[in-house]
């Protein structure tokens, strides 16, 4: 079983749509993330979490907001989704620390027409 | 200008071969360095840390030039398996695990 695993693996739906993407892990880590990469642009962070009671906005929050759920589960939802949100977007999760390596779910890849 | 900077490639080299990538990144205040893998639709994967004094894992070295602001990975003995996209991911001090991440270089290794 993987150690990140994202719901649903990938998803079409229709402008002003409400999407949920779910991320739940197995590794015990304190902090977790959610990131969407688009051609040419590399991953780009939208919001992390250091834990249950911790959110905070990444580079990119517009549009999005989270739920921290429990040390193991953290949604993503676009509340009214749009066309150009359409990207492929993972959750990852790492240990405290400065320089814990990140581990990241399969993504899920989203087309909003 | 972006954050880190990468040259998008692709780099198309025959199996056997050394290549080397280059980042160079902005921030001053970068502490951690870091490349990592990502196949064609999958999830990157941590490839290797960087240190300052430069450190090597079998064919995979990396270096870095804090004075300079510039990581690099050298890739010897191309192998088929190697072709992927790398990507340069920086974190800064006092941000607790951020990453910032490159848009990645890719690489095709042709037989």
């Amino acid at each position: 079983d993987a150690d990140v695993t994202q719901t649903p693996r990938n998803r079409i739906t229709k402008t002003g749509k409400r999407i949920m993407l779910e991320c739940s892990q197995t590794k015990g880590h304190d902090r977790m993330y959610w990131y969407r990469q688009d051609p040419g642009l590399g991953l780009r962070l939208i919001y992390y979490s250091f834990d249950v009671k911790d959110i905070n906005k990444g580079e990119i929050s517009d549009g999005y907001s989270v739920s921290r759920q429990a040390q193991a589960k953290f949604s993503l939802s676009l509340e009214s989704a749009i066309p150009n949100q359409t990207a492929l977007y993972f959750c990852a999760t790492s240990a405290a620390g400065e320089v814990q390596p990140q581990h990241f779910g399969d993504g899920t890849r989203l087309s909003i027409l | 200008r972006k954050e880190v900077e990468q040259d998008p490639g692709p780099f198309n080299v025959p199996e056997g071969a050394t290549v080397a990538f280059n980042c160079t990144y902005s921030n001053s205040a970068s502490q951690s360095f870091f490349w990592y893998r990502q196949d064609c639709r999958k999830e990157p994967k941590l490839l290797m840390s960087v240190y300052s004094s430069g450190n090597e894992d079998g064919r995979f070295t990396a270096q870095l030039n804090r004075a300079s602001q510039y990581i690099s990975l050298l890739i010897r003995d191309s192998k088929l398996s190697d072709s992927a996209t790398y990507l340069c991911v920086v974190t800064h001090y006092n941000q607790g695990g951020k990453l910032i991440f490159g848009q990645g270089t890719e690489l095709s290794v042709k037989p």
